[in-house]
Formats: C-alpha cells, sequence, structure tokens
C-alpha cells in the first residue's frame, strides 16, 4: 500500500540558509500534518492542512512556513537556519474526517551545520 | 489542554515475558488514545487507538491495550515479547475537538527485550 512519502530524506544546510521540505501525502488523503521531533525528544505539531487551508497551528517559528498545494503534497520552508533546528521532520495525512488516525512519512533529518 | 506521561524512560524484559508501556492522559473533553512506535531513523508506525467502545483494544503485531477512564489511563500490552520489539513507544492523544492528526505525543519509552 502506498504510504507518505517525505523527500528529501536527509538535507544537510548551514546557518541562516534556507530548506524546503516536501510531503506526498497517501493518495486521497486530503489533510496533511507536520511534527518535528528534536533529538531524544517527542514529536511536536507544528502545522497541518485540511483541502489546501491551515487548519491549525501548533509551535511553529515564525521564520517557518508551509502550504498545500492543489495536489495535496505539502512544503515546509524553513529561512534563517538555526542550529537548534536540526531535528527529524515528519508528516503525516489522513483522509479528513472519514479518517481515525494519521499515518506518518519515514521523516527528514535535517542537520543545520 | 491535553497532556500524556509516560512514567517510564525504559522498559527491559527478557523475550518471552509479558511487556507493559505505562502511559496516562489528561484531556479537557473525551480522549482519542494512540499508540506508535518508532525503529530507529525510521517513521513512527500506527499500532493501536482507542476512539469509543471495548476497552480492550487489539492492534497490530500482537499489541493490546486497555483503557481506564478512571485511572486516565491506556497502558500497551504484549503477552510475549520478541526481541523485535525492542523499539522507542510513543503513546499519544487527541482531544476529540481537534483534527485527527493533531496529537500530543508523551516523552516516549524505550522497549528493549533480551533474548
Amino acid at each position: 500500500a502506498a504510504g507518505v512519502i517525505q523527500s528529501p530524506r536527509h538535507l544537510i544546510k548551514e546557518k541562516r540558509e534556507t530548506a524546503t521540505l516536501k510531503c506526498y501525502p497517501i493518495p486521497r488523503h486530503d489533510t496533511v500534518y507536520w511534527y518535528q521531533q528534536g533529538p531524544g525528544q517527542d514529536p511536536q505539531f507544528l502545522i497541518s492542512f485540511y483541502e489546501k487551508m491551515q487548519s491549525d497551528k501548533g509551535s511553529i517559528p515564525d521564520r517557518f512556513s508551509a502550504q498545500q498545494f492543489s495536489d495535496y503534497h505539502s512544503e515546509l520552508n524553513m529561512s534563517s537556519l538555526e542550529l537548534g533546528d536540526s531535528a527529524l521532520y515528519f508528516c503525516a495525512s489522513s483522509p479528513g474526517t472519514r479518517g481515525t488516525e494519521a499515518f506518518f512519512g519515514q521523516g527528514t533529518r535535517l542537520t543545520v551545520v | 489542554a491535553q497532556s500524556v506521561a509516560q512514567p517510564e524512560d525504559q522498559v527491559n524484559v527478557a523475550e518471552g515475558n509479558p511487556l507493559t508501556v505505562k502511559c496516562t492522559y489528561s484531556v479537557s473533553g473525551n480522549p482519542y488514545l494512540f499508540w506508535y512506535v518508532q525503529y530507529p531513523n525510521r517513521g513512527l508506525q500506527f499500532l493501536l487507538k482507542y476512539i469509543t467502545g471495548d476497552n480492550l483494544v487489539k492492534g497490530s503485531y500482537g499489541f493490546e491495550a486497555e483503557f481506564n477512564k478512571s485511572q486516565t489511563s491506556f497502558h500497551l500490552k504484549k503477552p510475549s515479547a520478541l526481541v523485535s520489539d525492542s523499539a522507542l513507544y510513543f503513546c499519544a492523544v487527541r482531544d476529540s475537538t481537534d483534527s485527527w492528526g493533531k496529537l500530543q505525543f508523551g516523552a516516549g519509552t524505550q522497549v528493549v527485550v533480551t533474548p
């Protein structure tokens, strides 16, 4: 069965650079969620989109932005990167109000040096 | 606001013995509870959920969990642990008013199963 696809799997950036993470949800899933998991930490909810509109917002820094496109894929844009942004970034998807759990991708490991 | 507590950082168990991973929660409305497992450098894999109905929930790979409303707990259990069950386990809660994927995770419990 198709799963949530995230790209790239690994990314190394320098401080103050920008990064773009991509997420392709499971087919027919219209809701996407972004999470950040720091080293040794639990995943923290960042932001979510339903039908291309932001549906919820968590602890997402102002330096980060995200959007969902017409094909339901989503991109997380991160600017002015800081060392503390180094983390595993997860995307999850769900079929809007028809599902009862979110399915997570493998994550993108971002390292800021 | 919701919160989740996993009181044990690590659980050690011998292969073949019962495994229990503890979780307690706090929500303002009705709780929707989940267990996810994470292997090293991998994503979160869904194990099971409690939405409503029977308090004993059966999930993937022989895992089950019991919802206890009076104790606000949702402990994960497996009757006979395998070495391959060694991983990081997260309990998560979602308030009934939130969207399905907006989860509050616990700190995680590392399970180590020894041969």
